[in-house]
This record gives C-alpha cells, sequence and structure tokens, in this order.
C-alpha cells in the first residue's frame, strides 16, 4: 500500500498562473479531503468527497479554486488564478489517511 | 468562530514521564473524535480516536479520554519518549469510524519530550 500519494512535493509559481495538485488516494476509500495549511489559519477544510461526489464545498475560499475527482483513484485541487497568499501546504486525504502534502508558492 | 480549540500551543515533557495534551470543542453534533501526530514536511499520521459512546480507548502508550458533557478530551502518553515530539492535533467529526464526514481540526499542540 502506497499510501495516499500527492504531486508535485513542491510548486513554485507566478501570481496569475493556474496550478494544479494532484492526489491519488487509497484503492478501496471512497472518501477524499483536501485541505490547506496555513501559520495563520492552521488546517481548514477546503471540500470533501465521497464516492467521487463532492459532498460539501463550504471551505473553499474562493471561485478562484475548483476541485475535482473524475474517478475513485484520482482527484484534482486548481487554483486559477493563483495569487500570493494562496502559498500553503496542501493536503490530500484518503478516508483518515494524509499524503504527505504539496508546498506551494505563489510569487 | 473555532468548534475545536487546543488552548496550550505548546508543551514540554521530561522523558518518562507522562504527557497530557487537552481539546475542546463546542459542536455538540460531534460524534467521533482523533487525534493526529505531524512532523515536519510530513503529512499529519492518525494517532488514535474515540468515539462519543465510549469515555476511553487505549492503543499502547497512548490513550484517549473524552468527557462528552464537558465537550473535552485528552491524549494522554505514557511514558514520553523523544520520539514523541511533534505537533498533535486534535480533531472532530459528525461521522464515525466508518463513515466518514467532515474533520475539524484544532490548531495543534507542540509537544517537545526532553531526553
Amino acid at each position: 500500500d502506497a499510501g495516499v500519494i500527492q504531486s508535485p512535493r513542491h510548486e513554485v509559481t507566478e501570481m496569475g498562473q493556474e496550478v494544479t495538485l494532484r492526489c491519488k488516494p487509497i484503492s478501496g476509500h471512497n472518501s477524499l479531503f483536501w485541505y490547506r495549511q496555513t501559520m495563520m489559519r492552521g488546517l481548514e477544510l477546503l471540500i470533501y468527497f465521497n464516492n467521487n461526489v463532492p459532498i460539501d464545498d463550504s471551505g473553499m475560499p474562493e471561485d478562484r479554486f475548483s476541485a475535482k475527482m473524475p474517478n475513485a483513484s484520482f482527484s484534482t485541487l486548481k487554483i486559477q488564478p493563483s495569487e500570493p497568499r494562496d502559498s500553503a501546504v496542501y493536503f490530500c486525504a484518503s478516508s483518515h489517511t494524509f499524503g504527505s502534502g504539496t508546498r506551494l508558492t505563489v510569487v | 468562530d473555532q468548534q475545536v480549540k487546543q488552548n496550550s500551543p505548546s508543551l514540554s515533557v521530561q522523558e518518562g514521564r507522562i504527557s497530557i495534551l487537552n481539546c475542546d470543542y463546542t459542536n455538540s453534533m460531534f460524534d467521533y473524535f482523533l487525534w493526529y501526530k505531524k512532523y515536519p514536511a510530513e503529512g499529519p499520521t492518525f494517532l488514535i480516536s474515540i468515539s462519543s459512546i465510549k469515555d476511553k480507548n487505549e492503543d499502547g502508550r497512548f490513550t484517549v479520554f473524552l468527557n462528552k458533557s464537558a465537550k473535552h478530551l485528552s491524549l494522554h502518553i505514557v511514558p514520553s519518549q523523544p520520539g514523541d515530539s511533534a505537533v498533535y492535533f486534535c480533531a472532530a467529526s459528525e461521522g464515525s469510524e466508518t463513515s466518514y464526514d467532515k474533520v475539524i481540526f484544532g490548531p495543534g499542540t507542540s509537544l517537545s519530550v526532553i531526553p
């Protein structure tokens, strides 16, 4: 079991660019969560899916953020356009198991 | 409004002694509680959980206590080891161990175990 796989581990992008974060959940897990961690706000739940269907996206900060789960083995979190305040570590969790995160820096 | 609170940002304990990490919550609908441990540059790792029908759950050196009337839970680590030094997050959910629902995290407590 490879656990939850997130890519990339680090992303540096310029303000205004589109950013796509990827997550491969653990096979057989039906729930997938996207979290963001910042110093100011800690770990915030952005959105979660059950059986590939978005259940609650009330944590998504703005329309610039979108998430998809086209199948049980893949999910993406997209930010378009990105802004410096989006800089954070983004975690994907498969049920209660977290990935290692993507550290996003928007300059 | 923070639904899950960890009022101690940091805690230092001598190796071999007991570490007690505390957590309070405000939402009476929470039925399932979890503790995670996080090392720098890694994702949080699930440690132990407890459902609201229990008041105690034990796993090796880790015990979680739940006082539902006080909306309070605590994590006890006995004996504490230097490798336990990490940030500990308390989390709560309206779901259960098998019915995953949104999980709300506290701000974390940084534990340092001094050799």
